[in-house]
């Protein structure tokens, strides 16, 4: 089992949808949890970054850790044409020198107008 | 200007020749990363340096090597390039706090 999964998509929905995405992950150590988003021919950039479970809200963009179940969300509401890109979960125990990140593959995310 | 520089952002090179990767940061951080990422892989880590004294293998070390020049400056090396070396190479820096930044990439061909 990969340490961290993510459905590849790619996900294609209209402009104004609410969209979510999803990690799973095996490793109970992980304390960090962060959502990067990628545009084409470009390099990730921090969307979200959230501690431990519960939720955190930015914008359109909601991030929810629940740790029981080893499971991470990104929603996304009312999105926008700009919202097409990559997105890419990441984990860490944490803690500074406690681990380096794990990515997710990414989820390619088209929002149509 | 740009926090994390990369350079080259595009090169082709051929079988067996030695590459060199040039990562340049201005954040100030002491922690830099070199990454691969290929399509449906996502992205590995290749190498990491908490501070220049301190180099660390990632999880596809092999076929790379690594230089930290100055607290600013890290290169990733390409001792005899192969087909199977084609990817978008990232840098990223962090300071304590896990949060990375990322450069634009570079693309590699190796033909």
């Amino acid at each position: 089992q990969k340490e961290v999964e993510q459905d590849p998509g790619p996900l294609s929905v209209p402009e104004g949808a609410i969209v979510s995405l999803n990690c799973t992950y095996s490793n109970s150590a992980f304390q960090y949890f962060m959502w990067y988003r990628q545009y084409s021919r470009k390099g990730p950039e921090l969307l979200m970054y959230t501690y431990s479970s519960g939720n955190k809200e930015d914008g359109r963009f909601t991030a929810q850790v629940d740790k029981s179940s080893k499971y991470i969300s990104l929603f996304i509401r009312d999105s926008q044409p700009s919202d097409s890109a990559t997105y890419l979960c990441a984990m860490t125990r944490g803690g500074g020198s406690q681990g380096n990140l794990i990515f997710g593959k990414g989820t390619k995310l088209s929002v149509k107008p | 200007d740009a926090d994390v520089t990369q350079t080259p952002r595009n090169r082709i090179t051929k079988t067996g020749k030695r590459i060199m990767l040039e990562c340049s940061q201005t954040k100030g951080h002491d922690r830099m990363y070199w990454y691969r990422q290929d399509p449906g892989l996502g992205l590995r880590l290749i190498y990491y340096s908490f501070d220049v004294k301190d180099i660390n293998k990632g999880e596809i070390s092999d076929g790379y090597s690594v230089s930290r020049q100055a607290q600013a400056k890290f290169s990733l090396s390409l001792e005899s390039a192969i087909p199977n070396q084609t990817a978008l190479y990232f840098c990223a820096t962090s300071d304590l706090n896990d949060e990375q930044f990322f450069g634009p990439g570079t693309r590699l061909t190796v033909l």
